[in-house]
């Protein structure tokens, strides 16, 4: 089994300041790692993933995240934000031993406010 | 355009009554997924289905029944016996070639009074 953490509900930042999600899992076995974005009233969308390889991940749009096996965590990065970052930003997790294909794990979530 | 579409968005219902979740999916993706979001509380998994004719209970089935007679289709029905069921609904769907990407519906916006 496998659980996910994300210490912060929610995140104020000014817009062009940094920002930092965190992320935190336990499980006994190996895990895909993912973090997804939902905008009000949306599904998810996925923002980037970790499957195996280089621990730095990046996305389209600016945001980074960083695989640490020895502290199981994956934190979110980005180092300039805009308003139309804010969001709600989910961690998850899945079962690498069966492909990923037993669903997802996922936080709880983290709510990025992004102020003027 | 290819892409998951659930109906209805909002969905309002008595207490004590079933009612099923609509989930199509156009991607030709062989497992689908059906998930459930509370304020607070991230997603939780319901069930999910690898292939047709075959599904599997998530980390909270109870109250819940799920079929998937076709590839393209797995309707969610939340049962009477569904203590709390006013929740945001998520459907799901993976690629048997890459089940590392789920792609989302919309989701359905359910409301028992």
């Amino acid at each position: 089994a496998q659980s996910v953490t994300q210490l912060d509900s929610q995140v104020p930042v000014f817009e062009e300041a940094p920002v930092e999600l965190r992320c935190n899992y336990s499980s006994s076995v190996s895990v895909y790692l993912f973090w997804y974005v939902q905008y009000p009233n949306q599904g998810l969308q996925l923002l980037l993933k970790y499957l195996s390889g280089s621990t730095l991940v990046e996305s389209i749009n600016g945001f980074e995240a960083e695989f640490n096996k020895s502290q199981t965590s994956f934190h979110l990065r980005k180092p300039s934000v805009h308003i139309s970052d804010t969001a709600e930003y989910f961690c998850a997790v899945s079962d690498a031993t069966g492909g990923g294909a037993d669903g997802l794990t996922f936080g709880k979530g983290t709510h990025l406010i992004i102020q003027p | 355009d290819g892409g998951i579409t659930q109906s209805p968005k909002y969905l309002f219902r008595k207490e004590g009554q079933n009612v099923t979740l609509s989930c199509e999916q156009n991607l030709n993706h062989d497992a689908m997924y059906w998930y459930r979001q509370d304020p607070g509380q991230g997603l939780r998994l319901i069930y999910y289905s690898q292939i047709v004719n075959d599904f599997q209970k998530g980390d909270i089935a109870e109250g819940y029944s799920v079929s998937r007679e076709k590839k393209e289709s797995f309707p969610l029905t939340v049962t009477s016996a569904q203590k709390n069921p006013t929740a945001f609904y998520l459907c799901a769907s993976s690629s048997r070639v890459d089940n590392t990407e789920a792609f989302f519906g919309q989701g359905t916006r359910l409301t028992v009074v």
